[in-house]
Formats: structure tokens, sequence, C-alpha cells
């Protein structure tokens, strides 16, 4: 099984502020890495496929990039609304995908 | 627009049964691959199974096979997960997905669709 790991596991972050979150798979995956946003209580939001594919709807703030086993997801300046946990998922194996156990964006 | 409308969900004990559909709506149900997809309390994000959009390829993750069948109604525009021989490990919000792809399997696939969740717990 492909796994996934994420990084920070958590941070605080202020308004404005340019966040980086980072996702290893443990063999390469190429491109086929998706990223989703959820807050608490409901249910997770597509932000980004296929590594760096902004999902219709998401603010352009969010990007992703990389290839091969190391990714990352960048918001160039959060918003209130972006304090959430973001998971990364990859989907080389699907449908046997697997999720990163996540990384939780907080006010600091 | 795109729904997904998870139902029943419950406290069951272990070893027991539970049955939870989705019903869909705005979309053409048929012409796409679901998948259920389950959160342990205060955990991530966990795949449970996959089906194709005609209902004839079905995938399960180790941990559930054998347990859980998953199904659909295209007429109904509907997925199903039976789930028998519940575990207290099973507790969990499980949510049905609606894959991006057209195919069950195919590389590019994402859950751009995401119902609201239904909340299952095994406990005695």
């Amino acid at each position: 099984d492909i796994q996934m790991t994420q990084s920070p596991s958590s941070l605080s972050a202020s308004v404005g502020d340019r966040v980086t979150i980072t996702c290893r798979a443990s063999q390469s995956i190429s491109s086929y890495l998706n990223w989703y946003q959820q807050k608490p209580g409901k249910a997770p939001k597509l932000l980004i496929y296929a590594a760096s594919s902004l999902q219709s709807g998401v603010p352009s703030r969010f990007s992703g990039s990389g290839s091969g086993t190391d990714f990352t997801l960048t918001i160039s300046s959060l918003q209130p609304e972006d304090f959430a946990t973001y998971y990364c998922q990859q989907s080389y194996s699907t449908p046997r995908s697997t999720f990163g156990p996540g990384t939780k964006v907080d006010i600091k | 627009e795109v729904q997904l409308l998870e139902s029943g969900g419950g406290l069951v004990q272990p070893g027991g049964s539970l049955r939870l559909s989705c019903a869909a709506s705005g979309f053409t149900f048929s012409s796409y691959a679901m998948s259920w997809v389950r959160q342990a309390p205060g955990k991530g994000l966990e795949w449970v199974s996959a089906i194709s959009g005609s209902g004839g390829s079905t995938y399960y993750a180790d941990s559930v096979k054998g347990r859980f069948t998953i199904s659909r109604d295209n007429s109904k525009n509907t997925l199903y997960l039976q789930m028998n021989s519940l575990r207290a490990e099973d507790t969990a919000v499980y949510y049905c997905a609606k894959d991006r792809a057209r195919k069950v399997g195919a590389t590019e696939s994402s859950f751009d669709y995401w119902g609201q969740g239904t909340l299952v717990t095994v406990s005695s």
C-alpha cells in the first residue's frame, strides 16, 4: 500500500500569511495527488486535483505543486475562512486511494 | 446543483448490521464511479469502498472486505453500503463521494462532491 505523510501535523498562522503544507508518498505517484479542505463538522471539499489543477470555484490563493513523491499545497494569503484541516490523497492506486493524516491550520 | 444525501446511520451493537443509502441528484448518476469514505471520531479520512457507474465492478478496503457490500440502483439514483458483522472500530461518519472520473480506477480520480455524512456508532 502507498503510505502518505504530511508535515507539519498542525500549524498556527495569521491572516495574510503565506502557508505551505507538504505531502510525501512512500513511492512515486506521478502527479496523481489531490488536496482537500475540511472544516469541523463538515464534509471535505476538493481544492486541487492532479497535483496542480484548481477545482472549479476554489479561490486562486490556493495552489499545488510537485510530482513523484513530494508535493506542496500553498495558500498565498491566508484568509479567516481558510482555518481548517487539509488532507492530501493519492489516486495512483485508485480505487484503493489513501489519504494523508491531515494538517490542521489554526489561528495564531 | 449536485447533491448527495446520506441516511441510515445510527447506533448498532457489535456484530449487527446496518444499511446506508446515498441519494444523488444534479448529475448523470450512472455515468460516474462512487465511493464511500469514513472518518472515525477525531481521526483522518479512510476510503472504504468504490463502485463503477454500471455497478459491475466493486472494490473494498481490506478492513471491510467480506463484511461490507457496496451497490447502486441507477434507476433510483441511489448508492448503498450494506454493513454486516460490525465492530467497534467501524464507528465513524460515513460519507458518500462522487468521483470526478467517469471510470472507476482511473488515476485522475478525485472526489469532487461529498454528502454531509451519516454517523455509525457500534457499541453495546
